[in-house]
């Protein structure tokens, strides 16, 4: 049971390239988050998918874009990287259904825009 | 809009000492309150959730912290540090519903010999 499990874990871009950071997980959540971490300003919500097929803007949604392919996997592209978007990204996922209230996060992947 | 605040961005401690880290909270309606715990290199963990049920809630490796309604507190202790203990600890908010969880800006924890 891999959990939610992120690729790539580390990336360096230059500035202006795009990427895509996938995320997936195999726990049959309903909702799925991607957030940044930032040093002394904690996590930042940049979207999140609360079922499949929808999508909503959380706190930092500029320069992003995000994709619920299916129930199981939420992609988040930058489609021109700038160096305000290093940063470290976790995607997490969360069953609301089951009553459990409790978010699992992948491992994080580690970005640098030079 | 719901928000944490955490006092202190790193804590120092003796193994075997009290740990305790702070934080308030602000919300308008009732809250769901979090504290996660993170180790280097990795994903966030919970450690425990006050959920509206009793108001001091027990979690995972000895920790516990209390809602104050009064005070708008959910601080988390430790009787005793263990070496195992540091990391860095996020406190975090959210209404009813969780459409949306809100994480405090952290607070590292250092347990010295």
């Amino acid at each position: 049971n891999a959990g939610v499990t992120q690729t790539p874990k580390f990336q360096v871009l230059k500035t202006g390239q795009s990427m895509t950071l996938q995320c997936a997980q195999d726990m049959n959540h309903n909702s799925m988050y991607w957030y940044r971490q930032d040093p002394g300003m904690g996590l930042r919500l940049i979207y999140y998918s609360a079922s499949e097929g929808t999508t909503d803007k959380g706190e930092v949604p500029n320069g992003y874009n995000v994709s619920r392919l299916n129930k199981r996997e939420f992609s988040l592209r930058l489609e021109s990287a700038a160096p305000s978007q290093t940063s470290v990204y976790f995607c997490a996922s969360i069953d609301l259904g089951q009553g459990e209230e409790k978010l699992f996060f992948g491992s994080g992947t580690q970005l640098s825009v030079l | 809009a719901q928000s944490v605040t955490q006092l202190g961005s790193h804590v120092s401690v003796s193994e075997g000492a009290l740990v305790l880290l702070r934080c308030n909270y602000s919300s308008s309606v009732p809250p769901y309150l979090f504290w996660y715990v993170q180790y280097p290199n990795q994903g966030l963990q919970l450690l425990l959730k006050y959920t509206s049920a009793a108001t001091l809630v027990k979690g995972i490796n000895g920790f516990e912290a209390e809602f104050k309604k009064s005070e708008t507190s959910f601080h988390l202790t430790k009787p005793s540090a263990h070496m195992s203990d540091a990391a860095e600890y996020f406190c975090a908010v959210s209404e009813r519903g969780f459409q949306k969880l809100v994480f405090g800006t952290g607070t590292r924890l250092l347990v010295s010999p």
